[in-house]
């Protein structure tokens, strides 16, 4: 069981909207801890998506977005494609465990 | 273009020491502030954070993990290794290394390929 629960799965058709939550508490995101959002694709090292809670890395496209309000945080990709599906995961720090946490995962299904 | 490559054992035996090395490209691993990781993956499940370094010897480790893990630094090959001690089965997992810019509370932002590791007598 991780400190910040993310939903097993999310799905959207081609050319939608879908949003991943990460959801945490007092001791991680609310305490104002920065997350990150990484994309591993089948057989792959994960790659870093956003950082810093907003912050895109140079050549992640601007599809993705990420937000933080209280103790939650959220990815979003506009316009799906077939390439996004993928497990994504959310990262933060956590002062009771004192280290860095992440998420269990979700899976994206492009329909 | 950073670069990161684990090596080690693919098959350990259980209460034996697991040990990787990770080598980096490109980037001396002394000469910039950065903090360097391990983060591991079993089989079918999600991330799990092992610890962070910087190469001059501060280090923070998962709580759960810290009696059995050792990191250390070789800056003449620039390499960073990692080793756990008394393996068990729920140790077997694909092993990443990659870069902390400020540490554990920040992004991990080059990942190696991961290299697999399974604990089996």
């Amino acid at each position: 069981q991780s400190v910040l629960t993310q939903p097993p799965s999310v799905s959207g058709a081609p050319g939608q909207r879908v949003t991943i939550s990460c959801t945490g508490s007092s001791s991680n995101i609310g305490a104002g801890y920065d997350v990150h959002w990484y994309q591993q694709l089948p057989g792959t090292a994960p790659k870093l998506l956003i950082y810093a809670n907003i912050n895109r890395p140079s050549g992640v496209p601007d599809r993705f977005s990420g937000s933080r309000s209280g103790t939650s945080a959220s990815l979003a990709i506009t316009g799906l494609q077939a390439e996004d599906e993928a497990n994504y995961y959310c990262q933060s720090y956590d002062t009771s465990l004192s280290g860095s946490v992440f998420g269990r995962g979700t899976k994206l299904t492009v329909l | 273009q950073l670069q990161l490559q684990e090596s080690g054992p693919g098959l350990v035996k259980p209460s034996e020491t697991l040990s990787l090395t990770c080598t980096v490209s490109s980037v001396s691993i002394s000469s910039n502030s950065y903090y360097w990781g391990w983060i591991r993956q079993p089989p079918g499940k999600g991330l799990e954070w092992i610890g962070s370094f910087y190469y001059s010897g501060s280090t923070h480790y998962n709580p759960s993990l810290k009696s059995r893990v050792t990191t250390s630094v070789d800056t003449s090959k620039n390499q960073f290794s990692l080793k756990l001690s008394s393996a068990t089965a729920a140790d077997t997992a694909v092993y990443y290394c990659a870069r902390n810019p400020y540490g554990e509370l920040s992004q991990f932002d080059y990942w190696g390929q991961g290299t697999l590791v399974t604990v089996s007598s």
